[in-house]
């Protein structure tokens, strides 16, 4: 079965430091893996994928994630925090279901940026 | 160009009552899905559509639930005899066939009194 842990459900930095969101996950075949954001009262909007190319993923607004699969993680980070970065962060992996492909949604992470 | 659109964006309803909720994914997007989201939580996936194949239902909490999908274009979730435990945000998503990636719609809000 596949499966994604978020492992923080909140996390607080200070404006301009760094943002480290953790997510590990589970799947027993070479998995395709995403970040989303949620900005409050806005819709979902896709940060970055991975899907089997490069290991470090480069996305929107100076985040990226890596993936490490001898360690199951794809955690996201980003080298300053902005306050706009504030938001919920969700960590997704995919998975075929016969002629489907579905995707399994962590729980999520709140980041707040504190001034 | 358009993206994912969704109607209400609100409906406050009474219990017992039925609701529907529309989606019309972004045009030529092959594959559609259903979540809920409720307050504070993850989402949960309900239902997805793939072109002319059958739906994947596994989602579906119960058999109050239900959607249809005309060919490759809009959608209706409904909820029949609402409980206030529906009460959530039904976020509607689209993706080209054998892409994962999803793109979003803004989501309607049901709150069931």
């Amino acid at each position: 079965a596949q499966s994604v842990t978020q492992l923080d459900s909140h996390v607080s930095v200070s404006e301009g430091t760094p943002v480290l969101l953790r997510c590990n996950y589970s799947s027993s075949y070479s998995p395709s893996l995403f970040w989303y954001v949620q900005h409050p009262n806005k819709g979902l909007q896709l940060l970055l994928k991975y899907t089997s190319a490069a290991t470090l993923v480069k996305g929107i607004n100076g985040f990226e994630a890596e993936f490490k699969k001898s360690e199951t993680s794809f955690h996201l980070t980003k080298p300053s925090a902005h306050m706009s970065d504030a938001a919920e962060y969700f960590c997704v992996v995919s998975r075929p279901a016969g002629n489907n492909r579905k995707l399994i949604w962590g729980l999520g992470t709140s980041l707040a940026v504190n001034p | 160009g358009a993206g994912v659109s969704q109607s209400p964006s609100n409906k406050v309803t009474e219990k017992g009552k039925d609701v529907e909720l529309r989606c019309d994914p972004i045009s030529g997007h092959t594959a559609l899905y259903w979540y809920r989201q409720r307050l504070g939580q993850g989402l949960e996936f309900l239902i997805y559509f793939q072109g002319n194949s059958a739906p994947d239902k596994s989602g579906l909490p119960s058999d109050r639930f239900s959607a249809e999908r005309t060919g490759e274009s809009v959608s209706t979730l409904t909820i029949q005899r609402t409980q206030q435990e529906d009460s959530a945000v039904y976020l509607c998503a689209s993706s080209q066939r054998g892409e994962g990636e999803q793109f979003f719609g803004p989501g309607t809000r049901l709150t069931v009194l």
